[in-house]
């Protein structure tokens, strides 16, 4: 999988929005963006993924640039439930499934 | 569906055990993974299965560790002997054969494993 690049840490207030860069610059144009976090104590889960369009779901919005060599979560309302440790994964699932490359990751913060 | 189930959630072991960690995955789900966390290391794939065969096992730190997937619904992964720089949280997740290029991966809460 292609590599990506995200800030060690971000700090935000509650309530207010967060928005998590990932860069990936040498990204392929089969890879998709995907975003997993790590809530404390917990497994990963699965937050959003996109290919060129932004999308959104309940959880939050995944902004792709035109170029696609950067892209950025968006947490619209940030609560004290968010904070976790933030993983952007590039995948090209073209030979079906693999394992997810997970980097290190931002950690969000979010201060009450 | 209950999510991923892994067993024990926590596990301590003297150097030199056997030690087994279970899974089962979501039901109907093809693909079943085995990660490993450490603080130094971050998140790892061991080894991953489709349809119960072992596709890729190149994160496999060595001949110590194994892992089986003897049914759709069970896999095991064990590590003979253990020693303390295999102390970590191990995951277990599992994923549907991917449509839409989703295929969202399922977690497990993991099997904090401690080797003394």
């Amino acid at each position: 999988d292609a590599k990506t690049t995200q800030p060690n840490s971000m700090e935000s207030n509650e309530e207010e929005p967060v928005h998590l860069p990932c860069n990936h610059s040498t990204i392929s144009g089969t890879d998709y963006i995907h975003w997993y976090r790590q809530l404390p104590s917990q497994g990963p889960e699965y937050v959003i993924h996109g290919l060129t369009s932004n999308v959104n779901n309940r959880m939050a919005s995944l902004a792709i640039a035109e170029d696609r060599k950067s892209s950025t979560l968006i947490l619209h309302r940030a609560t004290l439930r968010d904070a976790a440790v933030y993983y952007c994964i590039l995948r090209d699932l073209r030979g079906g499934a693999d394992g997810l490359t997970f980097g290190k990751g931002t950690h969000l913060i979010i201060q009450p | 569906d209950a999510g991923v189930i892994q067993s024990p959630r926590h596990e301590v072991t003297e150097m030199g055990q056997e030690v087994t960690l279970r899974c089962k995955p979501i039901s109907g789900h093809d693909y079943l993974f085995w990660y490993r966390q450490t603080m130094m290391r971050g998140l790892e794939l061991l080894i991953y299965f489709n349809n119960n065969v072992p596709i890729d096992d190149s994160g496999m730190p060595e001949d110590r560790f194994s892992a089986k997937m003897p049914n759709a619904s069970f896999s095991t992964l064990k590590i003979q002997p253990s020693e303390p720089r295999d102390s970590a949280v191990y995951f277990c997740a599992s994923s549907l054969e991917p449509g839409g290029a989703n295929n969202e991966q399922f977690f497990g809460p993991g099997t904090r494993l401690t080797v003394l």
